[in-house]
């Protein structure tokens, strides 16, 4: 079992439509969960990232992290075609001094059609 | 530079070369990161810098694979012997320091597709 899994999808949805992205994860020690966006051919840039449990609002995203099922989601309400990306999700520890290690999921590749 | 440059952005070689990867972080980033993503895969931790020195090369997968920074900016990755099975995107990333996680944001560069043939 991998330490992050993420469905791969594909996803594909209607512009507006609410989006739902989610990871779970094994290792208790992940306190950071981040969520970046990949587009075709080039690197991830950071979406957003929570320090251990709760919400996190960011215009048209929200992050949640719930440690006690080790499970964290994305929400994109208001869907846009420039929307369409992999979504990644990525972990990292706040403990043993590796805490700059980033553990990624899969990746979901979703497609925002107008 | 405002952004990581990485070259070159496309890489074919023979099975059994030798390459190297170049990384470019943003200028005053002492932190450096190189991933490598397979197909349909995230990308995987391979070595980290801090400053000149090579603080956590745990993620390298074998001993063809190295990775310097002599100067503390410039980064290269180095890959002897290929094989087909090396054939990735490498992703180079910095940041201001190696911080909490990744809340100070780490930069990823756009990679370089390795293709071994």
């Amino acid at each position: 079992q991998k330490e992050v899994e993420q469905d791969p999808g594909p996803l594909s949805v209607p512009e507006g439509a609410i989006v739902s992205l989610n990871c779970t994860y094994s290792n208790s020690a992940f306190q950071y969960f981040m969520w970046y966006r990949q587009y075709s051919r080039k690197g991830p840039e950071l979406l957003m990232y929570t320090y251990s449990s709760g919400n996190k609002e960011d215009g048209r995203f929200t992050a949640q992290v719930d440690k006690s099922s080790k499970y964290i989601s994305l929400f994109i309400r208001d869907s846009q075609p420039s929307d369409s990306a992999t979504y990644l999700c990525a972990m990292s520890p706040n403990s043993g001094g590796s805490n700059y290690k980033l553990t990624f999921g899969k990746g979901t590749l979703l497609t925002v059609n107008p | 530079g405002a952004g990581v440059s990485q070259t070159p952005s496309n890489k074919v070689t023979e099975k059994g070369k030798y390459v190297e990867l170049r990384c470019d972080p943003i200028s005053g980033h002492t932190a450096l990161y190189w991933y490598r993503q397979s197909l349909g895969q995230g990308p995987e931790f391979l070595i980290y810098f801090q400053g000149t020195g090579a603080a956590d090369d745990s993620g390298l997968p074998n001993d063809r694979f190295f990775a310097v920074r002599p100067e503390g900016s410039v980064s290269t990755l180095k890959i002897q012997r290929t094989e087909r099975g090396d054939s990735a995107v490498y992703l180079c990333a910095s940041s201001l320091t190696a911080g909490q996680g990744a809340n100070y944001g780490y930069t990823f560069g756009s990679g370089t597709r390795l293709t071994v043939v």
